[in-house]
């Protein structure tokens, strides 16, 4: 069974700094190029960026809303995503999912990060 | 980018009758890496149909998924009372990754 686990959310301040997990099981990890989306209360759906597989460079891109300040890394021998959050800013208050799309989306459940004073 | 545009916004319908949702991109989509997605208040996107027309194990028989040149179509085919939620596209076929606007379907 396909599983992808998001923690590491919270409130911080703005200005703050996060690191978001994403433990994942049940596909072959190093090989899948991995994303970041993002849900702010009430809005869609916004991509946030993706790491590539070591094979195809380990190379990422980004929205331009977070470039610059969020950063995205793997650890193919845990099986697991990260996403580096600094300077936040009210806005980047959201749910938080990990996800895998090639072959069919794989979704986790997300993680909440709340940005406030 | 790619822009994907939703139509409509909101459909009203009544269970049991057929719905059918727009989603039109801006460009052409690579190997029609679009999907679609359900989502409820409170719970992450539930995947329907994914490049553009394939219905992922688990998913009833009457989400089905189209594709003509940039558009795109979700039908459902006769509407149960959990259907009743709002529905995403995305395509993956070219960073940026881009999500629709979404269309919320309401009962009528």
């Amino acid at each position: 069974e396909v599983q992808l686990v998001e923690s590491g959310g919270g409130l911080v301040k703005p200005g703050g700094s996060l690191r978001l997990s994403c433990a994942t099981s049940g596909f072959t990890f190093s090989k899948a190029w991995m994303s970041w989306v993002r849900q702010a209360p009430g809005k869609g759906l916004e991509w946030v960026g993706r790491v590539k597989s070591k094979k195809d460079g380990e190379t990422t891109d980004y929205a331009a809303p977070v470039r610059g300040r969020f950063t995205i890394s793997r650890d193919d021998s845990k099986d697991t995503l990260y996403l580096q959050m600094n300077s936040l800013k009210t806005e980047d208050t959201a749910v938080y999912y990990c996800a895998t799309f090639g072959g069919g989306p794989k979704w986790g459940q997300g993680t909440l990060v709340t940005v406030s004073s | 980018e790619i822009v994907l545009t939703q139509s409509p916004g909101t459909l009203s319908l009544s269970p049991g009758e057929r719905a059918t949702l727009s989603c039109r991109a801006s460009q052409s989509v690579s190997s029609s890496y679009l999907a679609w997605y359900q989502q409820k208040p409170g719970q992450a996107p539930r995947l329907l149909i994914y490049d553009a027309s394939i219905r992922p194990t688990g998913i009833p028989d009457r989400f089905s998924g189209s594709e003509s040149g940039t558009d795109f179509t979700l039908t459902i085919s006769r509407l149960e009372p959990e259907d009743f939620a709002v529905y995403f596209c995305q395509q993956y076929g070219s960073s940026p990754y881009t999500f629709g606007q979404g269309t919320k379907l309401d009962i009528k």
